[in-house]
This record gives structure tokens, C-alpha cells and sequence, in this order.
């Protein structure tokens, strides 16, 4: 069985510029969670998504964004991107709330 | 508001030796306590999750126990191995959802062979 796939592992953007992350959960899980992780905040839930609809959202401003398709597949989108953006964001699937989540290895994003 | 703490952020052992990780929170109204490991530049890997309900879990070379009311969490590893060598990160949850998961900062573990 497939794991937590993210796309790309790897991105390298310039302040300002706008950012779009994929996941594809393991089949059958339809809870699509996002998490950044950084140096100094550690490990921070960004937000939850579940059958297209988002259920809940950490405390990150607007910018960051994000959407589950029919599929389950899930996109987060960062708009105008600040330096403290650059961050490792990880991507976890579970069958429901409350599951274990599933990791995928996350995409490493620098802003220059 | 819950904090999870993980003491001390770093520690390395030789091989063979057993080990303990600690991770305390604030909050003894705790849902759940897992156990992670972080491969550099990689996702989380799940070890060990304990419901409030339970003491302890054990998973081959590895023993978590949950102490609610003193508000600590510790990951015994046995016989340690120069593969054990990742972080280690603890979350304890207080709710369903999971925006109630909080992370601890992690202990960076080095077996040396």
C-alpha cells in the first residue's frame, strides 16, 4: 500500500511569489491534515481537511491556505511569501479524526 | 494552554546501552501521548501511542509509559542501535481533533557504534 506521497520534496521561491503544495493520502483515508515545521516553532498544525470540507485551522494568517479535492488529494497554497515562511511542511492522512495520521516526508520550502 | 516539553533536546549514547527519553505537558486531561521518530529530511514516524486509559505500550526494543498525573511521558529503548539514531518527538493530544495535537521540540538521539 502506498504511503503519505508529497509534491514536490523540494522548492526554492523568492519573497512575494506564491506557492502551491500537493499531497496524495493513502487510498481510503480521507482526513488530509498540513503541519510546518521549523526550527524554532517546532511542529504547527496548519489545518485539517476532511471530505473537501476544512474542519479545523491552526493560528497561521490567511495566506496560507488550502483545498481537498473529491479524491481526497489536497493542496496548500501560500500567497506572498515572507523569509519565515521557509519551513519543512508535512502532510499526514488518517481514515477519520481521532486515527493515527500516516507522515509523508514533507517538502522543504526556502525563501530567498 | 498545553505545553509539551521534551528534556534535554540532544543526548548521545554508545551502542548497546538502554535509554531514556522524556516528555512532559501541562495539561493532565490528556486524550492520547505518541511517540514519533524523524529521520533527517524526512516525515514522522509513528512508534507508540498511549490512550489515557493506559500505562504503557511496548513495541519490540522499545517501552512508552504515560504518567497523567505527574504529567510525564517516557521512551525506554533497549539495547540501543547505531538505527536508533533520529529524533524523537512526543505529542500529546486533548481532543479528537487535531489541531488539539501538540508537539514536543524533540530529543535528537546518536547511538555511536
Amino acid at each position: 500500500k502506498a504511503g503519505v506521497t508529497q509534491t514536490p520534496r523540494y522548492l526554492i521561491k523568492t519573497r512575494g511569489q506564491q506557492v502551491t503544495l500537493s499531497c496524495s493520502p493513502i487510498s481510503g483515508h480521507r482526513s488530509v491534515s498540513w503541519y510546518q515545521q521549523t526550527p524554532g516553532q517546532g511542529l504547527q498544525f496548519l489545518f485539517e481537511y476532511f471530505s473537501e470540507t476544512q474542519r479545523n485551522k491552526g493560528n497561521f494568517p490567511g495566506r496560507f491556505s488550502g483545498r481537498q479535492f473529491s479524491n481526497s488529494r489536497s493542496e496548500m497554497n501560500v500567497s506572498t511569501l515572507e523569509l519565515g515562511d521557509s519551513a519543512l511542511y508535512l502532510c499526514a492522512s488518517s481514515v477519520r479524526q481521532g486515527q493515527p495520521q500516516h507522515f509523508g516526508d514533507g517538502t522543504r520550502l526556502s525563501i530567498l | 494552554k498545553q505545553e509539551v516539553t521534551q528534556i534535554p533536546a540532544a543526548l548521545s549514547v554508545p551502542e548497546g546501552e538502554n535509554l531514556v527519553l522524556n516528555c512532559s505537558f501541562t495539561d493532565s486531561a490528556i486524550y492520547n501521548l505518541q511517540w514519533f521518530r524523524q529521520d533527517p529530511g524526512k516525515g514522522l514516524t509513528s512508534l507508540l501511542l498511549i490512550q489515557s486509559s493506559q500505562r504503557e505500550q511496548t513495541s519490540g526494543r522499545l517501552n512508552a509509559s504515560l504518567d497523567k498525573s505527574s504529567g510525564r511521558s517516557t521512551l525506554y529503548i533497549a539495547a540501543s542501535q547505531p538505527g536508533d539514531s533520529a529524533t524523537y518527538l512526543c505529542a500529546g493530544t486533548w481532543g479528537t481533533s487535531y489541531d488539539k495535537v501538540i508537539f514536543g521540540p524533540g530529543t535528537s538521539l546518536s547511538v555511536i557504534p
